[in-house]
């Protein structure tokens, strides 16, 4: 079992719904990542937190919102997706960001459909 | 471009095989590299690490792999497989200069074992 609790592990949406993907770990990491995954493709960084502090934002659209509340829980708010977005997106964390605080350990993700 | 590449796409071995699975990268300066598996609906769990020192690093499940400085690779390698490792297999690198943060993915290379 992984250390990274990711809920819900499925959701369907529709393109005009609000809903909120949430990412937990108690491992006293200070760094947490969202990755989304397509079909047969290899994650894709999305966004990075560091101490709470959004660090990098890959250009990653308004319709994706981050948030960490605290050092232990990442969200992920979704509005007005659109049908390419259905993907596994990926939470993941580490000790902190530096090379020496890899690697990243991964949640199971959540599976996203748009209807 | 900076790049992880994985040239098997697919490999497909019997049971008791020896397995050797290719990875290069283009990145220059310090790296960390890993490998990591994603077993069918599962998340992904690393394998291995290397972030300096012996070239040569054991991972879990009987896996290892050689870091070649000079050649940019990172190949992985099993003396003998088990039906249970089939899964998907990713390569991934942390470059220093990008941000120790940014995680670069392989495509993957997805190994199907028949017992």
């Amino acid at each position: 079992d992984t250390e990274v609790t990711q809920t819900p592990k499925h959701l369907v949406m529709g393109m005009t719904n609000k809903k909120s993907l949430k990412c937990e770990q108690h491992m006293g990491h200070r760094a947490m990542y969202w990755y989304k995954q397509k079909a047969k493709k290899p994650p894709e960084l999305m966004f990075v937190y560091s101490y709470e502090k959004l660090s990098i934002n890959e250009s990653v659209p308004s319709r994706f919102s981050p948030e960490c509340p605290n050092s232990s829980l990442l969200n992920l708010h979704l509005h007005a997706l659109q049908p390419e977005d259905s993907a596994l997106y990926l939470c993941a964390s580490s000790r902190d960001t530096g090379l020496s605080d890899q690697p990243q350990h991964f949640g199971d993700g959540t599976r996203l459909s748009i209807l | 471009a900076q790049s992880v590449s994985q040239h098997n796409h697919h490999v497909i071995l019997s049971e008791a095989a020896s397995l050797e699975l290719g990875c290069n990268y283009s990145y220059g300066g310090t790296v960390n590299l890993f490998w990591y598996v994603q077993y069918p609906g599962q998340h992904l769990q690393l394998l291995l690490k290397y972030f300096s020192g012996d070239p040569l690093v054991k991972g879990i499940k009987g896996f290892e792999a050689e870091f070649i400085k000079s050649k940019f690779s990172f190949n992985l390698r099993k003396p003998s497989v088990q039906w249970s490792d089939t899964a998907e297999y990713f390569c991934a690198v942390n470059a220093r200069f990008s941000g120790a943060n940014n995680l670069f993915f392989g495509t993957g290379t997805r190994l199907t074992v028949i017992p």
